[in-house]
């Protein structure tokens, strides 16, 4: 069964700095999706970076990356110059090929310090 | 740019009492989930749709809950009767049919307060 797991239940992050928010994974499904979604305090979830089981390259999309370790089973969001507006939940989710339902972690509450 | 929509926004009820969410998924997309959100965890999902029929169910109390989308358009996910335990954020989301890449749009949640 597919597992998301978020082991950093806040982070506290200096404005301009970067920061990295950590994701693992399990599935035996070889063919697979990572997501990141943002939910701001006024509760919708936005969706931030897609990386593909298959895809050779770590996705990036502006200030977001994600560092995928296939190996390690990880899935890392790096958010770059973090701003004020970055203050909020972050939840790392995965669908497998096979069963299409989308599988989220805990999240991760990131605080960003003027 | 497309929305999915859902209302209402917030309910509060009291326990026993019946309930109904509201769901209009984007134009087009083929697939609607319901998710349920308690305060400081991550969405579960309740139900899956692929146009009018579920396709996972498992994890909705179906004693209580009950989700329909007739006409594989808008969908409608009841409660009767709330329990204490239902307060929670209940979201909805659609993306396009098929690979498992396409990206789910949420609406903003209707928030469900029991008392």
């Amino acid at each position: 069964a597919q597992k998301i797991t978020q082991t950093q239940p806040g982070m506290f992050v200096q404005e301009k700095e970067a920061v990295t928010l950590d994701c693992t994974y399990d599935t035996s499904d070889p063919s697979y999706g990572l997501f990141w979604y943002k939910q701001p305090s006024s509760g919708e979830m936005i969706f931030l970076i897609y990386q593909g089981s298959y895809d050779q390259q770590n996705a990036t999309e502006g200030r977001y990356s994600l560092n995928f370790q296939k190996a390690r089973k990880s899935a890392n969001l790096v958010i770059s110059a973090s701003q004020l507006g970055d203050s909020a939940m972050y939840f790392c989710a995965m669908r497998e090929q096979g069963a299409q339902k989308l599988v989220f972690g805990q999240g991760t509450r990131l605080t960003i310090n003027p | 740019e497309a929305e999915v929509a859902q209302s209402p926004r917030y309910k509060i009820t009291e326990k026993s009492q019946a309930v109904a969410f509201w769901c209009d998924p984007i134009s087009g997309h083929a697939t609607l989930y319901w998710y349920r959100q308690i305060l400081g965890q991550g969405p579960e999902l309740l139900v899956q749709f692929q146009d009018e029929s579920v396709v996972d169910d498992s994890q909705l109390p179906k004693d209580r809950f009950s989700a329909e989308r007739l006409k594989g358009v808008d969908s409608t996910l009841k409660i009767q009767p709330a329990e204490l335990g239902d307060s929670a954020m209940y979201l909805c989301a659609s993306s396009l049919r098929g690979s498992g890449a396409n990206v789910l749009t949420f609406g903003a949640g209707s928030r469900l307060t029991v008392l």
